[in-house]
């Protein structure tokens, strides 16, 4: 069972390099989610989408971009890596109930990025 | 703006021991409150699930409360393990669309 997957796992970037992080999730869920967590400030929501071809900024979206061109997958950009940008960073990615208060997220194993 | 705030940062406690461990937010207008583990170099795994209108959910040898008009979560651990060793994280469902507000968590470590 792979759940939610995110590629790469590490990565170190030069400030100014661009690279797209991949989540992939084989659960045939609707939402799908991008956060970052850092020390001292818990997981903060970057981007998520509700479905195919939709996306919608959270509470960190400056200096990413996103793309949910499948349902399965979820890709985070970084056009111009910053100093800031280095962190942790999560997927996750949950159903749609009628329910919504019975929705719970899964997660990924995370990408560590550091940007020099 | 909603804020979690979990206390204490950090728990270390000797095998057997039963413990708690505690989570504010500011807004009491939230849908459910989650705790969720997360062990060193991985994600989230979602431990309980507390929907607004219910006072606790019990998983286990996991007892979650909510008091929600006072703003306060507890994670109750009862004959903890060592394998209990693992950051505790609790969010709540704000009223935006989905998203969660996450703590800072509590990394706790259970000796033999």
């Amino acid at each position: 069972n792979a759940g939610v997957t995110q590629t790469p796992k590490f990565r170190v970037l030069k400030t100014g390099q661009s690279m797209t992080l991949l989540c992939a999730q084989d659960m045939n869920h609707e939402y799908m989610y991008w956060y970052r967590q850092d020390p001292g400030m818990g997981l903060r929501l970057i981007h998520y989408s509700v479905g195919e071809g939709t996306t919608a900024k959270g509470e960190v979206p400056d200096g990413y971009n996103v793309s949910r061109l499948k349902k399965q997958n979820f890709l985070l950009g970084l056009e111009s890596a910053a100093p800031s940008q280095t962190s942790v960073y999560f997927c996750a990615s949950s159903p749609r109930w009628r329910d919504s208060s019975k929705n719970i997220q899964y997660f990924g194993a995370g990408t560590r990025l550091s940007v020099l | 703006k909603q804020e979690v705030t979990q206390i204490p940062a950090a728990l270390s406690v000797p095998e057997g021991e039963n413990l708690v461990l505690n989570c504010s937010f500011t807004d009491s207008a939230i849908y459910n409150l989650q705790w969720f583990r997360q062990d060193p170099g991985k994600g989230l795994t979602s431990l309980l699930l507390i929907q607004s209108s219910q006072r606790e959910q019990t998983s286990g040898r996991l007892n979650a409360s909510l008091d929600k008009s006072s703003g306060r979560s507890t994670l109750y651990i009862a004959a903890s393990q060592p394998g209990d060793s693992a950051t505790y994280l609790c969010a709540v469902r704000d009223t935006g669309f989905q998203k969660l507000v996450f703590g800072t968590g509590t990394r706790l470590l259970v000796s033999p």
